[in-house]
């Protein structure tokens, strides 16, 4: 079975342009979680979609930030204009539905690198 | 004062010790409590799950859970140097959010 695939693994790119990144989750997972991870930390929720609803987005930095989640499958985060401070791995994670169990399925991230 | 408190480390040890990770958290709300293992430049992979108190086995890793006291531990014995990853601490309380701990760095060296 393919676990979730994220592209891409890497991205540079100098401050103010735009990047974007997608995610494909586990067939059959209705839940879709986008992590924010920096250097030493641990992930911090960006936006986390039930189907194709953004159910809580509260950390989402909507000024720069945006998400869609088409069809309720893949997924496509999107930063623009990017700052040097967006430098971070974004995770995406996904899951049958929000189990309390904690199971959730993690990507290999999308390292960003703003210049 | 973060919800989730984990000391980063890094954590060396020699093969075959007995590793002990530990969290703290301060949110009584809390009722699940997860271990998630991070290997370098992966996403993270559930280790062990706990709902509420008390200690679970799976293999040569327990994981223990005092709700009295905010603390949970997970334990890796005759640890080997595949076990080496970044080690994280994860909770939520019923209908919450995953809160993630801020990771401990392991090394076992053989």
């Amino acid at each position: 079975e393919a676990g979730v695939v994220q592209s891409p693994r890497y991205k540079i790119i100098e401050k103010k342009q735009p990047v974007a990144f997608w995610c494909n989750p586990i067939s059959g997972h209705n839940t879709l979680y986008w992590y924010l991870q920096n250097l030493g930390q641990g992930p911090e929720l960006l936006i986390r979609y039930e189907n194709e609803e953004a159910v809580d987005d509260s950390q989402l930095p909507k000024d720069r930030f945006s998400a869609e989640r088409l069809k309720g499958v893949d997924s496509t985060l999107k930063i623009q204009p990017a700052e040097l401070g967006d430098s971070a791995v974004y995770l995406c994670a996904s899951s049958f539905s929000d189990l309390n169990t904690g199971e959730l399925f993690f990507g290999e991230g999308s390292r960003l690198t703003v210049l | 004062q973060k919800e989730v408190e984990q000391d980063p480390g890094p954590l060396s040890v020699p093969e075959g010790a007995i590793v002990s990770l530990n969290c703290t958290y301060s949110n009584s709300a809390f009722q699940y409590f997860m271990w998630y293992r991070q290997y370098s430049r992966k996403g993270p992979e559930l280790l062990m799950y706990t709902y509420s108190s008390g200690n679970k086995e799976d293999g040569r890793f327990t994981a223990q859970v005092d709700k009295s006291s905010k603390y949970i531990s997970l334990f890796i014995r005759d640890s080997q140097p595949s076990d080496s990853a970044t080690y994280l601490c994860a909770m939520r309380r019923q209908g919450g959010k995953l809160i993630f701990g801020q990771g401990t760095e392991l090394s076992v060296k053989p």
